[in-house]
């Protein structure tokens, strides 16, 4: 079945530091992928997505591309911010309309 | 606009307690969601509507109820929870349920169970 896996944290990184937290996944069909980031006590909020393989993703400075020869959609930033701290998922799009999660992984940026 | 908004924000509640949590939006999607979130884990699919009806339960036990009463809006209405109930209760929409589209999510109700 369809499935994502991402690497488990946490992850601590110094302020400005490049950031690469990997996210691979297992699906049948063309799905779309997705990342949502989770600050301390909020909901997820969508930071970007890819629907079709090679499309690259961009949101706030963070970027993803969609490769479907590796099966992987791996989230990257060149330069965090303290204001970047939090839980971030990797999810892809199931065949029900479903959203099938990764397990998350913690970001800590110090300043 | 790509906003859900949910209400309460926290919530208290009793074993005996009936209690609603509200989700709405006015983006026009035709599809809704409800998500249990524990502490640490990522988001686990409740229930799905679909143009106001019922189209996935994920096998969630009957003291939680789920409502559609119009393309905007989405209640669960809790009756009689265990303390292993306890969470963040996540609503989402999408433009339709299908294939590759885009879930967006609302900050979600923290319930406490005692």
């Amino acid at each position: 079945g369809n499935s994502v896996t991402q690497m488990e944290g946490p992850v601590t990184l110094s302020e400005e530091a490049f950031l690469t937290i990997n996210c691979t996944y297992t699906a049948t069909g063309y799905p779309s992928l997705f990342w949502y980031v989770q600050y301390p006590g909020e909901g997820l909020q969508l930071l970007l997505k890819a629907t079709k393989a090679d499309d690259k993703g961009s949101n706030k400075g963070f970027e993803a591309t969609y490769r479907k020869e590796t099966t992987s959609f791996h989230l990257e930033k060149g330069s965090v911010q303290v204001s970047d701290s939090a839980v971030y998922f990797c999810a892809l799009s199931g065949s029900q309309g479903n959203l099938i999660f990764g397990k998350g992984t913690k970001l800590s940026v110090k300043p | 606009d790509t906003e859900v908004t949910q209400t309460p924000k926290h919530l208290v509640m009793g074993m005996t307690n009936k209690k609603s949590l509200k989700c709405e939006q006015h983006m026009g999607h035709r599809a809704m969601y409800w998500y249990k979130q524990k502490a640490k884990k990522p988001p686990e699919l409740m229930f799905v509507y679909s143009y106001e009806k019922l189209s996935i339960n994920e096998s969630v036990p009957s003291r939680f109820s789920p409502e559609c009463p119009n393309s905007s809006l989405l209640n669960l209405h809790l009756h009689a929870l265990q303390p292993e109930d306890s969470a963040l209760y996540l609503c989402a929409s999408s433009q339709e349920r299908k294939y590759q589209e885009t879930q967006y999510f609302g900050p979600g109700t923290r319930l406490l169970v005692l």
